[in-house]
């Protein structure tokens, strides 16, 4: 049963950083490209960014690029994304999910998601 | 960047019945397009691929349709479990964009 477990969300301070984890199980996570999702409080979904398989690749929504940078372990079947510059606006819940194609591109579908880690950026 | 619209925003409905959810592109997506089912507290599970291809496991109550710019999801005969919120989203080219989400309410 594939399953991704994020961790590493919590309360920041404006300004400040975190770092977030996704770890994968249950599937050959190096084969997949993966993403990030996240959901302000009562809000929509919004796509954060996409890795390829390799890690050599990343794309990035223009709210986060410059400060968010998407990593992956593929020895670890861990995922990583380091956020820096939190600002009130990047309060969510944040989504690893996992592409539906094995691919060495990213495609932007998403089949499978973990259950979400907690982000938020207050004084 | 492409945007999505959905309509309604809120639809309440009955078990038993037949909805339909329209998702709209800013510009031809063709029917690179997928339907989320989100629950509270709950991941988005994706229920339709590809316009109209639909995942596996999920009950054939659901279907998707449309290419282009427009499109549907129809959910025949609603179940208890059904009612939820409803995301549609893009996968055309990046950014993937999600529509804003429709509430489907008893």
């Amino acid at each position: 049963e594939v399953q991704l477990v994020e961790s590493g969300g919590g309360l920041v301070q404006p300004g400040g950083s975190l770092r977030l984890s996704c770890v994968a199980s249950g599937l050959t996570s190096s084969v997949y490209g993966m993403g990030w999702v996240r959901q302000a409080p009562g809000r929509g979904l919004e796509w954060v960014s996409s890795i390829s398989s390799s890690g050599t690749s990343t794309y990035y929504a223009d709210s986060v690029r410059g400060r968010f940078t998407f990593s992956r372990d593929n020895s670890r079947s861990t995922l990583y994304l380091q956020m820096n510059s939190l600002w009130a606006e990047d309060t969510a819940i944040y989504y690893c999910a996992k592409e539906r194609y094995s691919s060495s591109s990213v495609v932007g579908l998403f089949d499978y998601w973990g259950q979400g880690t907690l982000v938020t950026v207050s004084s | 960047d492409i945007q999505m619209t959905q309509s309604p925003s809120t639809l309440s409905a009955s078990v038993g019945d037949r909805v339909t959810i329209t998702c709209r592109a800013s510009q031809s997506i063709s029917f690179w397009l997928a339907w989320y089912q989100q629950k509270p507290g709950k991941a988005p599970k994706l229920l339709i691929y590809k316009a109209s291809s639909l995942e596996n496991g999920v009950p054939s109550r659901f279907s998707g349709s449309g290419s282009g710019t427009e499109f549907t999801l129809t959910i025949n005969s609603l179940q208890p479990e059904d009612f939820a919120t409803y995301y549609c989203q893009h996968y055309n080219s990046y950014p993937y964009t999600f529509g804003q989400g429709t509430i489907l309410e008893i």
